[in-house]
């Protein structure tokens, strides 16, 4: 079985601060994962994937996470919060084979960036 | 590209009455996920589709819900009957392959009154 586990419900930072939002993984098999951001009342957008290439992926708007096999982690980073980061961002894990359309989704960490 | 559409955007009825969802993958996607979400369960997955077929259905709560792909551009995911707890907003996702990036919807807000 696959699961994720996003520490921390919800982020409070400054504007011109670093973010780090985090999410442990659980999965029997090597992973692919995600991150998505949902803003209010909208869709959800994907920030940036890991497959098995580089552990250090790069998403849009300068986000980026680190794939941690030994830690089971893969954190969410960006060096320097805007107010339009502001929004809800899911951890998600998917596996190979034959379970490898199904995403499962993190509970959400609902990020508010400050003035 | 249009990106996923989904209608309505909106959705307020009745208990007992019957809704349907609509969905609209992107062009040359051959996946097709339906999500609810809400706050008591997050994000679930409902069902999936591939070339139009139901590869996964373990995730629909129960016979109330049905969904049908009846060709490549368009989905529905019907309520029959509506109760207040199906309450939720209601994505529709599509990905270009298998294990590709799902690329989500805006979603239908369905308030069962």
């Amino acid at each position: 079985a696959q699961s994720v586990t996003q520490l921390d419900s919800h982020v409070s930072v400054s504007e011109g601060t670093p973010v780090l939002l985090r999410c442990n993984y659980s999965s029997s098999y090597s992973p692919s994962l995600f991150w998505y951001v949902q803003h209010p009342n909208k869709g959800l957008q994907l920030l940036l994937k890991y497959t098995s290439a580089a552990t250090l992926v790069k998403g849009i708007n300068g986000f980026e996470a680190e794939f941690k096999k030994s830690e089971t982690s893969f954190h969410l980073t960006k060096p320097s919060a805007h107010m339009s980061d502001a929004a809800e961002y899911f951890c998600v894990v998917t596996v190979r084979g034959g379970g490898g359309n199904k995403l499962t989704f993190g509970t959400g960490t609902q990020l508010k960036v400050e003035l | 590209d249009a990106g996923v559409i989904q209608s309505p955007r909106h959705e307020v009825t009745e208990m007992g009455q019957e809704v349907t969802l609509r969905c609209k993958p992107i062009s040359g996607h051959d996946y097709l996920f339906w999500y609810r979400q809400t706050m008591m369960r997050g994000l679930e997955l409902l069902i999936y589709f591939n070339n139009n077929v139901p590869i996964d259905d373990s995730g629909m709560p129960e016979d109330r819900f049905s969904a049908k792909m009846p060709n490549a551009s368009f989905s529905t995911l019907k309520i029959q009957p509506s109760e207040p707890r199906d309450s939720a907003v209601y994505f529709c996702a599509s990905s270009g392959k298998y294990r590709g990036t799902q690329y989500f919807g805006p979603g239908t807000r369905l308030l069962v009154l």
